[in-house]
């Protein structure tokens, strides 16, 4: 099945720079590589996401870039701001057969320092 | 994205009894719809598939004659978890497959059981 790796599993930035959070996966196959964002105690909740054909996606301070060569894909943060303190989980999910199905990263818990 | 509820959202019940817990979507009719337990500190662990109108489709190691899992209808499934005892403590969130463009899964708010 997929494995899908997360790193760094914890991530300490000062407000106003910059984070990145890497996956690697691999399944060669896989098309779809949503990031979500959890709260403590809320829910997961979707911040974006990139397909296959696709090498990089930005909404507005949050950006995806895909690399399917090398089976990896992060997630950018410019500009951090306290609010964006949380737990962020990578996923992929695979091609053909798997039914909608994610595999997820163990998650890396940002802190953005005010 | 889909609007996704569960009910409840807290519960506490004691050693051996059984809990269900609802995930509805309230605007999209979903014909999948996954179950998760989440542990402190974890990330989130597929349970089941739950398909509308056929029987859920588990993942291994998942016991299914412990979690019950129903798909009766386009925006209700419910996880049932018989004979509760305090390992089976946890966050548990249903999430639901969308109809857009890349069929994204949005989650429930989460179930949190507390079995003493």
């Amino acid at each position: 099945g997929e494995n899908v790796e997360q790193h760094p599993s914890t991530l300490s930035v000062q407000e106003g720079d910059s984070a990145v959070i890497k996956c690697t996966y691999s399944d060669s196959a896989s098309n779809y590589f949503p990031w979500y964002k959890q709260e403590l105690g809320k829910r997961p909740q979707l911040i974006i996401d990139i397909r296959s054909n696709v090498g990089e996606k930005k909404d507005q301070r949050i950006a995806v870039t895909l690399n399917k060569t090398a089976k990896h894909f992060s997630l950018h943060i410019t500009e951090t701001q306290p609010e964006d303190s949380a737990v962020y989980f990578c996923a992929v999910r695979g091609s053909g057969g798997s039914n909608y199905k994610l595999t997820f990263g163990k998650g890396t818990l940002l802190t953005v320092n005010p | 994205g889909a609007v996704v509820s569960q009910h409840p959202s807290r519960v506490i019940c004691k050693s051996g009894t059984s809990v269900k817990i609802e995930c509805r979507s309230l605007d999209f009719q979903a014909t999948t719809m996954f179950w998760y337990r989440q542990f402190p500190k974890q990330s989130l662990m597929l349970m089941a598939t739950s398909n509308e109108g056929s029987k859920a489709t588990y993942e291994q190691g998942v016991e299914k004659d412990k979690f019950l899992i129903n798909h009766a209808s386009l925006t209700l499934s419910t996880l049932t978890v018989t004979s509760a005892h305090p390992e089976d403590s946890s966050f548990y969130i249903c999430s639901v497959v969308s109809g857009g463009t890349y069929n994204e899964q949005f989650f429930g708010p989460g179930t949190r059981l507390t079995v003493l």
